[in-house]
């Protein structure tokens, strides 16, 4: 079986300072872990993703993911974040090509000028 | 240019009404997913497809209905028996990485 807890459903920070969002999970076998963004009353789009390789991920727009096993962890950061990244963020967790895809309830991120 | 459709971006109707919801992909995926999403709720899966002419319910399938009869397109029907139907629709494609259409905002008054 398998899930995904993101730990805030919201989170603020100064434009300018780093940004974590932090995402927990469970699976049976080895999973694959993505990120996703929404702006509002958009449809998803990737961020990055861990598929077994390299456990430090970088995505699009400055953002990379580090994958910790031993903490069954993934969590989402950006060195500086700007205005556009305010937005919803979802983890999500699939164990392989088959199987069913869990989404994290979503971390709705505010940028405070 | 590839990439994922759905139409319209909003759509209003009176209850009691059925209403269907258009999704089309040129990606070439096999699989194709429709999801709901309400305020707080992350994304709830309502049926998907991974192969044509074949579907199945997920977590939140009553009130809706599906057809898959060409790989590019799975339309999704909302019927007078989903007792909620005001939200955001999601279509996506993709069994493993996901494509994400950009959602259709239905207002059932």
């Amino acid at each position: 079986a398998q899930s995904v807890t993101q730990l805030d459903s919201h989170v603020s920070v100064s434009e300018g300072t780093p940004v974590l969002l932090r995402c927990n999970y469970s699976s049976s076998y080895s999973p694959s872990l993505f990120w996703y963004v929404q702006h509002p009353n958009k449809g998803l789009q990737l961020l990055l993703k861990y598929t077994s390789a390299a456990t430090l991920v970088k995505g699009i727009n400055g953002f990379e993911a580090e994958f910790k096993k031993s903490e069954t962890s993934f969590h989402l950061t950006k060195p500086s974040a700007h205005m556009s990244d305010a937005a919803e963020y979802f983890c999500v967790v699939t164990a392989n090509r088959d199987d069913k895809i869990i989404f994290g309830k979503g971390t709705r991120l505010h940028i405070l000028p | 240019d590839g990439g994922i459709t759905q139409s319209p971006k909003y759509l209003f109707r009176k209850e009691g009404q059925n209403v269907t919801l258009s999704c089309e992909q040129n990606l070439n995926h096999d699989a194709m997913y429709w999801y709901r999403q309400d305020p707080g709720q992350g994304l709830r899966l309502i049926y998907y497809s991974q192969i044509v002419n074949d579907f199945q319910k997920g977590d939140i399938a009553e009130g809706y209905s599906v057809s898959r009869e060409k790989k590019e397109s799975f339309p999704l029907t909302v019927t007078s028996a989903q007792k909620n139907p005001t939200a955001f629709y999601l279509c996506a494609s993709g069994s493993y990485e996901q494509y994400f259409g950009p959602g259709t905002r239905l207002t059932v008054t």
